[in-house]
């Protein structure tokens, strides 16, 4: 099966401008993460949604940040204004949890991210 | 979720066994002991994971202590390309709840 998709790989913008990122997580996973990795930093998350609802937030800088999974399926995580801190590898993953007649082990699949750069 | 402290870096030479610690001695009982892996440059993938028995797969073994407060992630043949970050995550089994990396251990596989 098609692993999880993102784009663009790389992206670098100026602060104050705006930036988005897409993922297609694998068919037919009922849940969706987007994490931030700072350089020399394990991911930290920043929204989890099931379906199009979203699970947990409380990491999200929400005068900044906004994702959204309309239809369930794919998502997109957007950033505006930029700040120079919010240079990072932004990943998307999926998992089968929450997915009608599924049994997975918890298992986080991953994609492989999108490198952001504020300049 | 229960917090896990593992040594920052280690090394290893390639064809021998690696064997990264972890600690996580505040584990509660529905908790499970994840390990994954992020080589550079790409996202983390799953390699194993366990309750409290050991567990074993085509990638590695999982050794849990008899009190669950630590465990043990080996890689019996460490090779080159098994050079990574090694997170070890204890979370509910259900899957509900994200998981939530640490610093991780920097596994250096030497020629």
């Amino acid at each position: 099966e098609a692993g999880v998709a993102q784009s663009p790989r790389y992206k670098i913008i100026e602060k104050r401008q705006s930036v988005a990122f897409w993922c297609n997580p694998i068919s037919g996973h009922a849940t969706l993460y987007w994490y931030q990795q700072i350089l020399g930093q394990g991911p930290k998350l920043l929204i989890q949604f099931q379906n199009n609802g979203v699970v947990d937030d409380s990491q999200l800088p929400k005068d900044r940040f906004s994702a959204e999974r309309l239809k369930g399926v794919d998502s997109t995580l957007k950033i505006q204004p930029a700040k120079l801190e919010d240079s990072a590898v932004y990943l998307c993953a999926s998992s089968s949890f929450g997915t009608s007649g599924r049994i997975g082990n918890g298992e986080l699949f991953f994609g492989e991210g999108s490198r952001l750069t504020v300049l | 979720d229960a917090k896990t402290t593992q040594p920052t870096s280690m090394d290893c030479a390639e064809g021998r066994a690696a064997n990264l610690p972890c600690n996580h001695s505040t584990i509660s009982g529905n908790e499970y002991v994840y390990w994954y892996r992020q080589i550079h440059s790409q996202g983390p993938q799953y390699i194993i994971h366990g309750l409290k028995n050991n567990e074993t797969n085509e990638m590695a073994s999982l050794i849990i202590t008899e009190d669950r407060k630590s465990s043990t992630l080996i890689l019996p043949h460490a090779t080159l390309r098994d050079t990574a970050v090694y997170y070890c995550i204890v979370r509910p089994h259900t899957g509900r709840r994200a998981l939530t990396f640490g610093s991780g251990t920097r596994l250096q596989v030497q020629p």
